[in-house]
């Protein structure tokens, strides 16, 4: 069963740019979540997708957005980046976000702002 | 207030020995669930173990186990016998079961298991 795939893994772009990531969640899996991770502030919550409807959304400025195709792919954009921005970005996939349902991760995109 | 707080930001183990990383929560709902990852240097984060709120007893998984005591919101994980492979950042993380539905996750652990 193939686990949770996210491109690109490594990108550098640099400041005003945007860029897009992508994340193919595990056959079956209609859940995606997005995370933030940097050394200041540690794994933050990006947004949730489920059946293609955004259901929740952490504390992130509108230049972060995202969306869920009807095959529960997602994807995630950043404009206008700012050198702040660069991070580890993973995605998680799982049935349900509720319960003992577990979040399986990619390995993440790594993502610098110059 | 923090929710999830791993007060140990590094520990270090001899190989086959045991260890217990430290977490403790914060909530006010009576349903939730605890969650242990580990990231290696790679970056993926790999799960471990869960613990539902309402789970009497704790949870093992091979080598890993939780040490949940819920009336002082902690959920500590125990790698007994550690290898040189367990070396790497863990993460605590809970998710409350209302409408929030994402993982709040603690600081990390850096584990160093020495032969």
């Amino acid at each position: 069963k193939a686990g949770v795939t996210q491109t690109p893994r490594y990108l550098i772009k640099t400041r005003g740019q945007q860029v897009t990531l992508s994340c193919s969640p595990i056959s079956g899996h209609r859940s995606v979540s997005w995370y933030q991770q940097t050394p200041g502030q540690g794994l933050q919550f990006l947004f949730e997708y489920f059946s293609e409807t955004q259901r929740n959304k952490g504390n992130f400025p509108g230049r972060f957005s995202g969306r869920q195709f009807s095959n529960s792919r997602s994807e995630m954009n950043v404009s206008t980046l700012e050198l702040g921005d660069s991070a580890l970005y993973l995605c998680a996939s799982s049935l349900e976000s509720a319960g003992a349902n577990v979040l399986t991760f990619g390995a993440g995109s790594r993502l610098t702002v110059l | 207030a923090q929710k999830i707080t791993q007060t140990q930001p590094g520990m270090f183990v001899q190989e086959k020995e045991a260890v217990t990383l430290d977490c403790t929560y914060d909530t006010s709902d009576q349903s939730y669930g605890l969650f242990w990852y580990k990231q290696p240097s790679s970056g993926e984060m790999i799960f471990l173990i869960y613990q539902g709120s309402y789970d009497e007893q704790n949870a093992t998984e091979g080598r890993y186990s939780l040490n949940f005591q819920k009336a002082r919101k902690s959920a500590n994980l125990v790698i007994s016998a550690s290898q040189l492979g367990d070396s790497a950042m863990y993460f605590c993380a809970m998710r409350e079961d209302g409408s929030a539905r994402q993982l709040t996750f603690g600081s990390g652990t850096q584990l160093t298991v020495l032969p």
